[in-house]
């Protein structure tokens, strides 16, 4: 039960927007979001828990609608440093299994 | 300066010799896990733990053994690696088994031949 995450990858030039979704066959008790650039760790960005909340990092924002068991990552005025692979990772409800299963990632490339 | 640290970054090994990828945490995290991560398939957890002699089965543990002695170390063991688990392998912690942030290592990157 991998979410899907679309696009696949995305390239935009510096300034400009972009949304990254995940989805969920599954119903989902919360969403995680990682972003790695290339030969590096994952780092965390967020985790948006069942009840529709939105959260934000800076210029980075995401939203989670449990009834349609998606997230949706926003990206305003992308900056050369959001770069890289961008993965959701979701824990499902109702029974909480103590897992988390990552997407395949959206690779993102900034252009300057 | 709080971080996972994994050993070796990098190895080469051949089919049927044991292996074992170390992991250790200095923040007191009571949840690790390992993944493994492969181009087009993202990170798929391989196993997990919740606390001391608490580890359980993810997502595609066949080939791997992990144990969990001390709440710091978790280290991931191949008893007998095969070329199919070359793959970039990754450890990771956290102070609660969910809601919160997972620290990752640098990651290993393991090739078997």
């Amino acid at each position: 039960q991998q979410p899907v995450q679309s696009p696949q990858a995305v390239i935009l030039r510096e300034g400009e927007d972009a949304v990254i979704n995940c989805s969920s066959s599954k119903a989902l008790y919360s969403v995680h979001w990682y972003r790695q650039k290339h030969g590096e760790a994952p780092v965390f960005l967020m985790i948006l828990l069942k009840g529709g909340e939105q959260k934000g990092h800076d210029k980075i924002s995401a939203s989670f609608n449990e009834k349609k068991q998606q997230s949706s990552l926003y990206l305003t005025a992308s900056q050369l440093s959001y770069s890289g692979t961008y993965f959701c990772g979701t824990e499902q409800a109702p029974n909480r299994d103590d897992k988390i299963i990552f997407g395949k990632g959206t690779r993102l490339h900034i252009l300057p | 300066e709080a971080q996972v640290t994994q050993n070796p970054r990098y190895l080469i090994t051949v089919t049927g010799k044991k292996l074992t990828v170390t992991c250790s945490q200095n923040m007191n995290h009571e949840y690790m896990s390992w993944y493994r991560q492969d181009p087009g398939l993202g990170l798929r957890q391989i196993y997990y733990s919740m606390n001391v002699e608490v580890t359980d089965k993810g997502d595609v543990p066949e080939g791997y053994k992990v144990s969990r002695k001390e709440k710091r170390n978790f280290p991931l063991i191949l008893e007998s690696p095969s070329p199919n688990q070359t793959s970039l392998y990754f450890c990771a912690s956290s102070s609660e088994f969910m809601n919160t942030e997972a620290f990752f290592g640098q990651g290993t990157r393991l090739t078997v031949v």
